[in-house]
């Protein structure tokens, strides 16, 4: 079974419309990181929470981390076609400062112009 | 600012032959990371570098695999005897550790893609 969780896996939006994807473990989350993949390239990174409750913003993405550290959610506003592409969150699921990511499955992106 | 880079971007070998893919890091960092992406997944932990020495190995890196990080900067991961279920895209990462309490990212080159007949 995977230690994180990504839902839904795949998404296809009309543009305009907002959406959420979530990132969930049965483990303490510490740092948990949102890239963003377009197939067949490598992974480029958004944001990056520690801090339970922690929120942070970049242009129309928005990422949480909850109080418990064991979900993290990734909302856009107002989705644009450059948003598509494949998001996946990753993290040191269980313990700190190994430096090894865990990833979830990823969700797959669409926006219909 | 120069990125992540890896060499080759596809390779496509014949079962039982071996390979090797190069990454660069970006410049000053000391970690380097290598994980392995199979389509529809995330990617999966294979190994990592600090400086010059390998930390963790992940059970998924059979003695057919060996990495090497010798001067602390770029690195190479070897694969001997391929077999087709090592078809996947491999991808590495660097960041720059200062300590346990400090922020750490890891920053992803483009991969190299491998497929073996």
């Amino acid at each position: 079974s995977q230690e994180l969780e990504q839902s839904p896996q795949s998404l296809i939006v009309q543009e305009g419309k907002n959406l959420t994807i979530n990132c969930t473990s049965s483990k303490t989350l510490y740092g948990l990181y949102w890239y963003k993949q377009k197939y067949g390239e490598g992974l480029i990174f958004l944001m990056m929470l520690q801090k339970g409750g922690e929120e942070k913003s970049h242009e129309k993405i928005t990422a949480k981390l909850d109080e418990k550290k064991q979900q993290s959610s990734l909302h856009i506003t107002a989705s644009q076609p450059s948003h598509a592409g494949i998001y996946l969150c990753g993290a040191e699921v269980g313990s700190s400062n190994t430096g090894k990511l865990i990833f979830g499955q990823g969700t797959t992106l669409q926006v219909k112009p | 600012d120069t990125g992540v880079s890896q060499d080759p971007r596809h390779k496509i070998t014949k079962r039982g032959q071996n390979v090797t893919f190069r990454c660069d890091p970006i410049s000053e960092h000391n970690r380097l990371y290598w994980y392995r992406q199979t389509l529809g997944q995330g990617p999966e932990f294979l190994t990592y570098f600090q400086n010059e020495a390998q930390l963790e190995k992940s059970r998924l890196l059979s003695d057919r695999f060996s990495a090497e990080r010798p001067k602390g900067s770029f690195s190479t991961l070897e694969i001997q005897r391929t077999e087709q279920g090592d078809s996947a895209m491999y991808l590495c990462a660097s960041s720059s550790y200062r300590g346990r309490w400090s922020q750490e990212t890891q920053y992803f080159g483009p991969g190299t893609r491998l497929l073996v007949l």
